[in-house]
């Protein structure tokens, strides 16, 4: 079973500063299997970022992904004040057929 | 627009039962597998099931293993999670969640959760 850890736990930037978040797994995991999410307070979670490094749908050219083999970042190029936020990176399987989100980054306000 | 709307939760005491369901609109349910995700108060997201656009193939996570039954009507446009022998540790808000497509098992589309409280 594939172990996500994502560092910092928490991460305190200003609007404007550059946010680099991580994502690393316990085994080499395929790069079209990991994705990364946002979530809001009192919010359900939106799909960021695909294949490791594709955006979804409607989401700002200043989120991107990156990594390969056990080591995954999420960058946000400029800060925006909605970007505040918690990120999970996940992962999904086949054999055994899962999926496994990492623990969270929170991104507060500086 | 996919509209995915879940309900059912409630307070319901250590070693009992509750059924949580979700309505889906706005896409063809029946050619998509769906999931249930949790979120327990405070905590990260954990996937608790997934079951394919026909039923044939159906997961659990090993939390909920032997426990939760997760089910469709695609008559219905819905899905079920039948929850028996609720622990303390399934509190949680339970989201239903449609992949990005028919090929891709990304959760684009996620409801607004419905809350599940056990405790005595």
């Amino acid at each position: 079973e594939i172990v996500l850890t994502q560092s910092p736990g928490s991460l305190s930037l200003s609007p404007g500063e550059r946010a680099a978040l991580s994502c690393r797994a316990s085994q080499d995991v395929s790069n079209g299997y990991l994705a990364w999410y946002q979530q809001k307070p009192g919010q359900a979670p939106r799909l960021l970022i695909y294949g490791a490094s594709t955006r979804a749908t409607g989401i700002p050219d200043r989120f991107s992904g990156s990594g390969s083999g056990t080591d995954f970042t999420l960058t946000i190029s400029r800060l925006e004040p909605e970007d505040f936020a918690v990120y999970y990176c996940r992962h999904h399987g086949s054999s055994p057929y899962m999926y496994t989100f990492g623990q969270g980054t929170k991104l507060e306000i500086k | 627009e996919v509209q995915l709307v879940e309900s059912g939760g409630g307070l319901v005491k250590p070693g009992g039962s509750l059924t949580v369901s979700c309505a889906a609109s706005g896409f063809t349910f029946s050619t998509y597998s769906m999931n249930w995700v949790r979120q327990a108060p405070g905590k990260g997201l954990e996937w608790v099931s997934s079951i394919s656009s026909d039923s044939t193939y159906i997961y659990y996570a090993d939390s909920v293993k032997g426990r939760f039954t997760v089910s469709r009507d695609n008559a219905k446009n819905s899905l079920y999670l039948q929850m028996n022998s609720l622990r303390a540790e399934d509190t949680a808000v339970y989201y239903c969640a449609r992949h990005m497509s028919t090929v891709t098992r990304e959760f684009q589309h996620w409801g607004q959760g419905t809350p599940v409280t056990v405790s005595s």
